[in-house]
């Protein structure tokens, strides 16, 4: 299977650090990416390769993937770091199936 | 800077098909390294991948859509097509074109359209 399953939500308090996990069969043999999406926006690349960030990226954010799972970190969440996050990878087949999406909230 | 924009009718009757172009300027379609990509997402839903495609045709299809979706590129005019037919309410959502690219040995959806929303109704 593709699928790839996401917690829908967590909350974070300000300065605090959150874990976001992605879980997938496909996570096992291919890398995984993550985005993030602000209301009315496109999404942006934040981790690529399970555990790169892209430049322009703050270094609070970072990856890692074990197994079939896959996490974003956010070390000291600031205000603008609350969206919908999206974790994205391939499978044997080629296609290119996205997570369910968590909602990050910061408090 | 590489910019993509996404062009078509945002209002779509049911049965009908859903045609949509992504221009892309700052950079050439033709460009050997890179895939050219279709991603929607549903008012209030998560992003759904439907399709890949190469400067040459080559092509990859979300199963789920298969049957109704084809993807297209016109290299002179530097855009790629969507066209999705007998399209119900549940195709309506914010469609995204995106170039998927390499970053070192890691393939990424890197740029993004700004999305338009196409809304399937009578």
């Amino acid at each position: 299977s593709s699928e790839l399953t996401q917690d829908p939500a967590v909350s974070v308090a300000l300065g605090q650090t959150v874990r976001i996990t992605c879980q997938g069969d496909s996570l096992r043999s291919f890398h995984v990416s993550w985005y993030q999406q602000k209301p009315g926006q496109a999404p942006i690349l934040v981790i690529y390769g399970n555990d790169n960030r892209p430049s322009g990226i703050p270094d609070r954010f970072s990856g890692s993937s074990s197994g079939d799972t896959s996490s974003l970190t956010i070390t000291g969440a600031q205000g603008e770091d609350e969206g919908d996050y999206y974790c994205n990878s391939r499978d044997s087949s080629g296609n290119h199936p996205f997570g369910t999406g968590t909602k990050v909230t910061v408090l | 800077q590489l910019q993509l924009q996404e062009s078509g009718p945002g209002l779509v009757k049911p049965s009908a098909t859903l045609s949509l172009t992504c221009t892309v300027s700052g950079g050439s379609i033709s460009s050997s390294k890179y895939y050219w990509a279709w991603i929607r997402q549903p008012p209030g839903k998560g992003l759904e991948w439907i399709a890949n495609i190469y400067h040459s045709g080559t092509t990859n299809y979300n199963p789920s859509l298969r049957n109704r979706v084809t993807v297209s590129v016109d290299t002179p005019k530097n855009q790629f097509s969507l066209k999705l037919t007998s399209v119900t309410a549940t195709d309506t959502a914010v469609y995204y074109c995106a170039r998927w690219g390499p970053s070192g040995p890691y393939w990424n959806f890197d740029y993004w359209g700004q999305g338009m929303l196409v809304s399937v109704s009578s």
